[in-house]
């Protein structure tokens, strides 16, 4: 079965300070893994995904298949980054998206 | 596009009463799903369609009924409301931009409170 762990529920940083979420996930094959974040009572919105290697408001990803992890980064935190992050990962030619519970990012100015 | 919309935004029912939450997307995307969120839960999956006609059940099905009759819609109807089902309800339509992975886009979600 497949599943995405997200062991902190909660995490506080200070303004200017790096900020690292983390995301474990157990799939046999290779998925695709996603960071969606949710702003306060908005919609999800993807923020960014593996196969794109992209850095979307300072954020990176990486990838790790021995440790299976995907955990989200970024060097400075901002108090705009405060949000909802959730992980996610999808299968090969699947439609279904498996979402781990969520952390949330609490930046103080 | 306008997207993925949900109405109502918000809704208030009291135990026992039915409705529908609405769901409709205009980019033409095969698949279909409805989340609800729940704090400490994370999104769970309730029911998916992948195409007009076809509709399956997801991890909390319970208490929900979908169809699917057009591309475009996909309902969501709560047949008899109990207070377990208060939550935000949100609506999400998926497709493969290239390669072998889907991609899902949300709705802006539905506040419902059961009393």
């Amino acid at each position: 079965a497949q599943r995405v762990t997200q062991p902190e529920k909660l995490l506080s940083v200070f303004k200017g300070a790096p900020v690292e979420l983390k995301c474990n996930y157990s799939y046999s094959g290779s998925p695709e893994l996603f960071w969606y974040v949710q702003y306060s009572r908005q919609r999800l919105q993807l923020l960014l995904r593996h196969i794109s290697r992209e850095s979307i408001k300072g954020f990176t990803a990486d990838l790790n298949k021995g440790e299976t992890s995907f955990h989200l980064k970024k060097p400075f935190a901002q108090e705009e980054d405060s949000a909802m992050y959730y992980c996610a990962l999808i299968g090969a030619g699947s439609y279904q998206l498996t979402f781990g519970k969520g952390t949330k990012l609490s930046v103080i100015p | 596009n306008a997207g993925v919309t949900q109405t109502p935004k918000f809704q208030v029912l009291k135990t026992g009463q039915s409705m529908t939450l609405q769901c409709a997307q205009d980019m033409n995307h095969e698949y279909m799903s409805w989340y609800r969120q729940d704090p400490g839960m994370g999104l769970r999956l309730i029911h998916y369609s992948v195409g007009a006609g076809i509709t399956d059940q997801g991890e909390v099905p319970n208490g929900y009924n979908v169809s699917r009759s057009t591309t475009e819609d996909f309902p969501l109807r709560l047949l008899s409301a109990a207070p377990s089902q208060t939550s935000v309800y949100f609506c999400a339509s998926s497709y493969r931009p290239s390669g072998k992975y889907y991609e899902q886009y949300f709705g802006p979600g539905t506040r419902l409170t059961v009393t």
